[in-house]
């Protein structure tokens, strides 16, 4: 079975450009977590999303929007890019929305904001 | 305000020998922790979780051991692999189930 997967894996963007991340959860989970890690430190949780709905927000600038699809594939878009905003995003899902925490993570997508 | 701290950002062992990870929370709100592990290019995966009703959870080679009154939790991993090097994040979760809040991560070593 496929994992969760993200796209795109790298990208290089200008100050002030916009970007959007997809993913892709594993099939059946219905729950979205996005994080962001910069380098060298620990994810930090951005928004989750279940059944379509916004579940949760992490302290994020407005800048930061999601979405979660029928399929409950989700898009994480970032408007007015800043230098910061260079990290890694991370998705994970889960199957529910019930108090495991254990997520399952894809492989990330890079982001490099010049 | 770090609410998950991981004071180690980096541990070396021999392998065969016990590897001790290090975690301690503030938020006393918190009352359910796990372990991710993340190799590079790769995104983290559960390892190991532990409920504040415990103080110690098993998994094979890995234990997670919760001290509540200090705020602190510990991974142990006995014995040590090459292939457990890796960084080693702890999280706590919220009450509310859907966030997970990381310490900064710990990156083992383990030398063959």
């Amino acid at each position: 079975d496929a994992g969760v997967t993200q796209s795109p894996t790298h990208l290089i963007k200008t100050r002030g450009q916009q970007v959007t991340l997809r993913c892709s959860p594993i099939s059946g989970h219905k729950s979205v977590s996005w994080y962001q890690q910069v380098l060298g430190q620990g994810p930090q949780f951005i928004f989750q999303y279940y059944e379509k709905e916004e579940r949760g927000r992490g302290n994020f600038p407005d800048r930061f929007s999601a979405r979660q699809f029928p399929n409950y594939s989700s898009e994480l878009n970032v408007n007015a890019l800043l230098l910061g905003d260079s990290a890694l995003y991370l998705c994970a899902s889960t199957l529910g929305t019930g108090p495991t925490g254990e997520l399952f993570f894809g492989e990330g997508s890079r982001l490099t904001v010049l | 305000d770090q609410q998950v701290k991981q004071n180690s950002p980096s541990l070396s062992v021999q392998e065969g020998r016990i590897s001790i990870l290090n975690c301690d929370y503030t938020n006393s709100m918190f009352d359910y922790f796990l372990w991710y592990k993340k190799y590079p290019a790769e995104g983290p995966t559960f390892l190991i979780s532990i409920s504040s009703i415990k103080d110690k959870n098993e998994d094979g080679r890995f234990t997670v051991f919760l001290n509540k009154s200090a705020k602190h939790l510990s991974l142990h991993i006995v014995p040590s692999q090459p292939g457990d090097s890796a960084v080693y994040f702890c999280a706590a979760l919220n009450n509310a189930g859907n966030m997970l809040t990381f310490g900064g991560g710990t990156r083992l070593m383990v030398k063959p």
